[in-house]
C-alpha cells in the first residue's frame, strides 16, 4: 500500500537558517503530493503541492520538488522564521480508490531567535 | 477551495458518553473524510463519507464505534461512542472537490479529551 516516510524531529534552528525536511513515499501509480502545516492549535493547511514528476510546489519561501526517481519530495526554505515554528506533514494520493490522503509521521520544527 | 466548519472546536467528555462532530461545508463535495490525529501523531484516516451510501472504514475502525452520516453534498457527522480516555485525540473532517489537482481542504479540528 502506500506509504510516506518523513525525517523525525524535532527540529530545532535559529532564525535564518536552512530548513530540509526529507520525506520520500512508495505509491501505486502517479501521486500527487502535499506537504501539509499545522501551527500551534490549530488545524491542516495546505503548504504547497505537486501533482506529477519534476513539478515544484512553492509557498511563502518552502519549496518541494516532486523527483520520481528518487520518490522524494523534501520541503527547502533558504531562511527560516521564528513564526514557521510548527509541525510539518508530507502526504500523498494516489489517485486510485478512494483518493484519500497518506500521510508521514510529520516533523516538529521550532526555529529559535 | 472550499471552506469548512467543524464544530466544536474542543470538548472534555465523561467515559461512557457519546459526542457528534459536525463539518458543513460552502459548497457541495463528492468524498469527505473523517481523520483522528492522537497526541504527537499523525493523522489516520477514519472512514471516507460519500453522499447517499454507506461510509467506508478503514482498517481498525469500526461504524458502532465511529458512525457517520452524511446526508447531502454539504454536511456531515462523526460520532465517537461510548468513548474511553483512549479515544482522547484531535479529529479532522477533509473533503476535495473532485478534482485531483486541487487538493484538500481541512477543518480545525475537534480537540477531545476524556476523562
Amino acid at each position: 500500500g502506500d506509504s510516506v516516510t518523513q525525517m523525525e524531529g524535532p527540529v530545532t534552528l535559529s532564525e535564518e537558517a536552512f530548513l530540509t525536511i526529507n520525506c520520500t513515499y512508495t505509491a501505486t501509480g502517479y501521486p500527487s503530493l502535499f506537504w501539509y502545516v499545522q501551527y500551534p492549535g490549530e488545524g491542516l493547511q495546505l503548504l504547497l503541492k505537486a501533482t506529477k514528476a519534476d513539478d515544484k510546489g512553492s509557498n511563502k519561501g518552502f519549496e518541494a520538488t516532486y523527483r520520481k526517481e528518487t520518490t522524494s519530495f523534501h520541503l527547502e526554505k533558504g531562511s527560516v522564521q521564528v513564526s514557521d515554528s510548527a509541525v510539518y506533514f508530507c502526504a500523498l494520493s494516489s489517485g486510485a480508490g478512494s483518493y484519500q490522503l497518506t500521510f508521514g509521521k510529520g516533523t516538529k520544527l521550532s526555529v529559535i531567535p | 477551495s472550499a471552506v469548512i466548519s467543524q464544530k466544536p472546536s474542543r470538548d472534555i467528555c465523561q467515559r461512557g458518553t457519546s459526542l457528534t462532530i459536525q463539518c458543513q461545508v460552502d459548497s457541495q463535495v463528492t468524498m469527505m473524510f473523517w481523520y483522528r490525529q492522537q497526541p504527537g501523531q499523525s493523522l489516520t484516516l477514519i472512514a471516507t463519507a460519500n453522499q447517499g451510501s454507506e461510509a467506508t472504514y478503514e482498517s481498525g475502525f469500526v461504524i458502532d464505534k465511529f458512525p457517520i452520516s452524511r446526508p447531502n453534498l454539504t454536511f456531515s457527522t462523526l460520532t465517537v461512542s461510548n468513548m474511553s480516555p483512549e479515544d482522547s485525540s484531535i479529529y479532522l473532517c477533509s473533503v476535495r472537490s473532485g478534482e485531483r489537482i486541487s487538493g484538500y481542504t481541512f477543518g480545525s479540528g475537534t480537540r477531545l479529551t476524556v476523562v
